[in-house]
This record gives C-alpha cells, sequence and structure tokens, in this order.
C-alpha cells in the first residue's frame, strides 16, 4: 500500500466547475501537509499547506482530516490554466525529516 | 533571483558510463534532496543532506551517491547508470530541516540511459 494516495485521474472538467480531490496517508504521524502543482514534466511548486482548521486561498480550499487521514483540495471556478497535475504530500518531522509524495492528480479543464 | 539550478537538463548516456547531475541554491539553505519521478510512482527520495558533509540514505539510494562539501552544491552522482535509472530527477532545497518549510525545487534533469 502507497503511503500516499490519490486517484491519478485525470479529471475531466469543464471552465466553471468545482472540482474536488482527496488524498490518503497511512502514516498517523505525519505532522505536515500540503498540495503541489506540477506542469507537464515541470519543477513542482507549492500551491498551499494544509491546516487542520483548513484554508482558503482564492479558488483554492485544503481541508485535513487527521481522523480519517486524508486530505482534501477544492478548486472552485477553474479556469483552463488550472490544468495540471497536483500532488498531495505528508511530511514526518523524523530523523530524516522526509516528505512522501502522491503519484498525483491530473487534472484537465477544457473550454 | 532565489532558486535550485541543475543540470543538464536533457542527458542521454549508455549503460555503465559514470556521470554527474549538478544542483546548486543561493539561498544558502541548510537541507538538499534529489528525487526521481516515474509515472504512476510520484516523487521518491533518492539522498537528502542536513547540512555540509551531512548525507543520509533517502527511501532509493541504490545506484546513487551524492556529496556535499559546499552548503550550496549537492551533486547527484551515477557511478555506473543502468536503465533502470532513465528517471526524471528533481534537486530541492528547503531552509531547515523541518518539513512544514516551503521545497523549492530545480527544473529537473531527464535522464535517459541505454
Amino acid at each position: 500500500r502507497k503511503e500516499v494516495e490519490q486517484d491519478p485521474g485525470p479529471f475531466n472538467v469543464p471552465e466553471g466547475a468545482t472540482v474536488a480531490f482527496n488524498c490518503t496517508y497511512s502514516n498517523s504521524a505525519s505532522q505536515s501537509f500540503f498540495w503541489y502543482r506540477q506542469d507537464c514534466r515541470k519543477e513542482p511548486k507549492l500551491l498551499m499547506s494544509v491546516y487542520s482548521s483548513g484554508n482558503e486561498d482564492g479558488r483554492f480550499t485544503a481541508q485535513l482530516n487527521r481522523a480519517s487521514q486524508y486530505i482534501s483540495l477544492l478548486i472552485r471556478d477553474s479556469k483552463l490554466s488550472d490544468s495540471a497535475t497536483y500532488l498531495c504530500v505528508a511530511g514526518f518531522n523524523n530523523a530524516g525529516n522526509m516528505l512522501t509524495f502522491g503519484g498525483g492528480t491530473r487534472l484537465m479543464v477544457k473550454p | 533571483e532565489a532558486q535550485v539550478t541543475q543540470n543538464p537538463r536533457y542527458l542521454i548516456t549508455v549503460t555503465g558510463k559514470k556521470l554527474t547531475v549538478t544542483c546548486s541554491q543561493n539561498m544558502n539553505h541548510e537541507y538538499m534532496s534529489w528525487y526521481r519521478q516515474d509515472p504512476g510512482l510520484g516523487l521518491r527520495q533518492i539522498y537528502y543532506s542536513m547540512n555540509v558533509e551531512v548525507t543520509d540514505k533517502g527511501d532509493v539510494p541504490e545506484g546513487y551517491k551524492v556529496s556535499r562539501k559546499e552548503k550550496r552544491n549537492f551533486p547527484l552522482i551515477l557511478e555506473s547508470p543502468s536503465p533502470n535509472q532513465t528517471s526524471l530527477y528533481f534537486c530541492a532545497s528547503r531552509s531547515g530541516a523541518a518539513t512544514n518549510e516551503k521545497l523549492f525545487f530545480g527544473s529537473g534533469t531527464q535522464l535517459s540511459v541505454l
């Protein structure tokens, strides 16, 4: 079982739609969580951190459910430029301070 | 401009021919790391370094070496590349050890081993 699991998609949605991604993590001791965005064959870029209280940045809302060990990302009013792969990431502050990446969920927003 | 610089961007080589992928950051970051990305598997950590002369294995270190002689540089060395090391590689850095700090990535190196 992968430590961080995501539905690979693709999610094909029309412009203006609301789309939600979920991600589950297996390490209950994980302490930090993120969503990264990756365009095709380019470097991942931090989209937002995820907090237990939930956080919002414009059209993007991220939530963390520690009891069920899942993280969600909601994108409202989708734009063509939102087309990308979204990576879910869980961090654990052990000796290695490692981040574990999910395989990514591909989003395609169509006109 | 704050950045992580990797070179080369693309590399095609043959089995067994030693190669080095360079990585340099200009942000005075203590923590640096190498990842490989393969379809469906996400990014997997190869090696990381908490500071100069301090390196350790990640999830998939076999077949790779690293060094951290200076704070800014963290080269990835493949002593005898094999076709299963064909992958997209990313170097990354962040200011400190805590995982809640932002990770900055280089632009990637697409390696093909024939």
